[in-house]
């Protein structure tokens, strides 16, 4: 069964210390990965996508085919990065439906 | 900058009664989406469209669920008769091509009595 599990549901980091948001997925073939983002008062917006291999807000995140994660890094946390994220994934063709995991709120404290 | 527009973004109404959601998306997009999302969910595709046709709806409950996107532009979600479980927020969101990236419309927030 497709799935994507984020285990924690609030995540809460000093300003400046590291980030890491956990995504763990389950899909039988080669899927492609996301990270959406969700900032107070804002649309739901894609932050990245694995094939992209793109570093955006400072923020990265390696498929790990192996252990099946898609973890999502910063080494510095801003107050601004406080939101809302959630992993998702889509198979390869271009009639795949996205999945989204229950999401992991972010808080940044100053 | 261009947005996907939603109406209404607030809907309260009592259960066993009709609702109807609008969403407009990015001019030029072909591919249109429902989803819904229950508090402390993340979204669930409800319906996709490539222009006017459905392309995927297998968690769309037909029973009392029907998404049209007659002229391949703007789309409705009817919800007829609406129960509790039905609350939550129902957001669409458009693609340029399938499986191109997704932007996000408000999303109604949708309250049944």
């Amino acid at each position: 069964a497709q799935r994507v599990t984020q285990p924690e549901k609030l995540l809460s980091v000093f300003k400046g210390a590291p980030v890491e948001l956990k995504c763990n997925y389950s899909y039988s073939g080669s899927p492609e990965l996301f990270w959406y983002v969700q900032y107070s008062r804002q649309r739901l917006q894609l932050l990245l996508r694995h094939i992209s291999r793109e570093s955006i807000k400072g923020f990265t995140a390696d498929l790990n085919k192996g252990e099946t994660s898609f973890h999502l890094k910063k080494p510095f946390a801003q107050e601004e990065d406080s939101a809302m994220y959630y992993c998702a994934l889509s198979g390869r063709s271009s009639a795949s439906k996205i999945i989204f995991g229950s999401g992991t709120r972010l808080s940044i404290r100053p | 900058e261009a947005e996907v527009a939603q109406s209404p973004r607030y809907k309260i109404t009592e259960k066993s009664q009709a609702v109807a959601f609008w969403c407009d998306p990015i001019s030029g997009h072909a591919t249109l989406y429902w989803y819904r999302q229950i508090l402390g969910q993340g979204p669930e595709l409800l319906v996709q469209f490539q222009d006017e046709s459905v392309v995927d709806d297998s968690q769309l409950p037909k029973d009392r669920f029907s998404a049209e996107r007659l002229k391949g532009v703007d789309s409705t979600l009817k919800i007829q008769p609406a129960e509790l479980g039905d609350s939550a927020m129902y957001l669409c969101a458009s693609s340029l091509v399938l499986a191109g990236e997704q932007y996000f419309g408000p999303g109604t927030r949708l309250t049944v009595t």
